[in-house]
């Protein structure tokens, strides 16, 4: 089967620019994350999905961050503002539910805010 | 609260010799926790995962882990390493059974293979 696409996978923007990155899990699955890697760092959940429902945004900054999942397919995550501190590796992962499935992740998206 | 502290950030061993990856847990709750591996370029990929069945479990590659709950410990280890393991490791814990949400990685250790 496909895995999880994401694109693009490599973007460069200034501060205060406004980005979007793309998402489309792997069919069938009906939960998706979006988690941010910052260099050095592991991974950090930004936002659950099921279907087209938020779990948890518990750690999203909703000041400049957000996310949508139209239809419960694909998902598309926004920043706008931009700041210096958003550099960093977006990963999209998704699982067939909630419970006891294993998360595949995408090759993520690299951002640079200069 | 959970969380996950891998003990060594880079680790280095020559081919053929065994690897040893450390990780500790703390949570609140049965954990489950799993081992991912993360080439460059590339995404994240699930070797191993516990979810309170056998406390010795066999992954992708050669890889196993065990879980020991008296010292709140997740080891991976291989017996014997290869070139094409080189790559980045995160020890990863989730409080809800079966572990699909409200993962919690470790900052990762940096496994490197010396010819």
């Amino acid at each position: 089967e496909a895995g999880v696409a994401q694109s693009p996978r490599y973007k460069i923007i200034e501060k205060r620019q406004s980005v979007a990155f793309w998402c489309n899990p792997i069919s069938g699955h009906a939960t998706l994350y979006w988690y941010q890697q910052i260099l050095g760092q592991g991974p950090k959940l930004l936002i659950q999905f099921q279907n087209n429902g938020v779990v948890d945004d518990s750690q999203l900054p909703k000041d400049r961050f957000s996310a949508e999942r139209l239809k419960g397919v694909d998902s598309t995550l926004k920043i706008q503002p931009a700041k210096l501190e958003d550099s960093a590796v977006y990963l999209c992962a998704s699982t067939r539910d909630r419970i006891g499935y294993e998360q595949y992740f995408g090759p993520g998206t690299r951002l640079t805010v200069t | 609260a959970q969380s996950v502290t891998q003990l060594d950030s880079h680790v280095s061993v020559s081919e053929g010799t065994p690897v040893l990856l450390r990780c500790n847990y703390s949570s609140s709750y049965s954990p489950s926790l799993f081992w991912y591996v993360q080439h460059p370029n590339k995404g994240l990929q699930l070797l191993l995962k516990y979810t309170s069945a056998a406390t010795l479990v066999k992954g992708i590659n050669g890889f196993e882990a065990e879980f020991k709950k008296s010292e709140t410990s997740f080891h991976l280890t291989k017996p014997s390493a290869h070139m094409s393991d080189a790559a980045e490791y995160f020890c990863v814990v989730a409080d809800s059974g079966g572990g699909a949400d409200g993962l919690t990685f470790g900052k990762g250790t940096h496994l490197i293979i010396q010819p």
